[in-house]
């Protein structure tokens, strides 16, 4: 089965950087996604990570360690209208050529001016 | 390009009864899965559809069921409804790895 652990709630300052974390145990791996939801609102795509290593995309970027088990999101120069929650998702191996994907509850940001 | 669309918006029902919800994937995705969405939770997968077929299945009972027709747009039935099953139920079609998410249909059953 998978578990997917990120803290429940972080808070940080406009302009300040913040960094959420995700740790998940999975029976495979097929990649790792981060997705922004703000409230009553559908996820949208953030990133996507396969490889270990850094990607970079404007403000944000995605972090990936798969010996470790392990991802962050950084944001960047926050801003008020990144107040939203933040959600770790994994691509099991088990899911094969399906593309579920598997959800930890969920880190929701608030920035503060 | 409309993206993915769902309807209705929003639905309230009462125990025991069935509910039919509708997916329209983003053109060009061929793939269709169903989410749900507990408050304060992140999305369980439900299940997923490919070709007009379940493709893969999360570990939901008997009673969500679904269908995806030749056009790739998608529909959930929900049989016998709990309490338990208020909450937001999302589409998300993809054609690769990413999944477009759509706005949701809020279901609540008093």
């Amino acid at each position: 089965g998978q578990n997917i652990d990120q803290p429940t709630e972080m808070t940080a300052t406009e302009g300040a950087i913040v960094q959420i974390n995700c740790t998940y145990q999975t029976s495979g791996f097929n990649g790792l996604f981060w997705y922004q939801q703000h409230a009553g609102e559908a996820p949208t795509f953030l990133s996507y990570n396969v490889l270990d290593g850094l990607e970079e995309k404007g403000r944000f970027s995605s972090f990936l360690s798969r010996s470790k088990g392990y991802s962050y999101l950084l944001l960047k120069e926050l801003q008020m209208k990144d107040s939203a929650s933040y959600l770790c998702a994994v691509r099991p191996l088990s899911s094969g050529s399906a593309r579920q994907l598997t959800f930890g509850s969920g880190t929701q940001l608030t920035v503060l001016p | 390009d409309a993206g993915v669309t769902q309807s209705p918006t929003h639905l309230i029902k009462t125990r025991g009864q069935q509910v039919t919800l509708r997916c329209s994937p983003k053109s060009g995705h061929d793939t269709v899965s169903w989410y749900q969405q507990a408050l304060g939770q992140g999305p369980q997968f439900i299940f997923q559809y490919y070709e007009e077929e379940e493709r893969q299945r999360g570990n939901f009972p008997d009673r969500f069921s679904g269908h995806q027709f030749p056009n790739y747009s998608s529909e959930l039935n929900v049989n016998a409804l709990l309490l338990g099953d208020s909450a937001l139920y999302l589409c998300a079609s993809s054609k690769s790895a990413e999944q477009f998410f759509g706005p949701g249909t809020r279901l609540t059953v008093l």
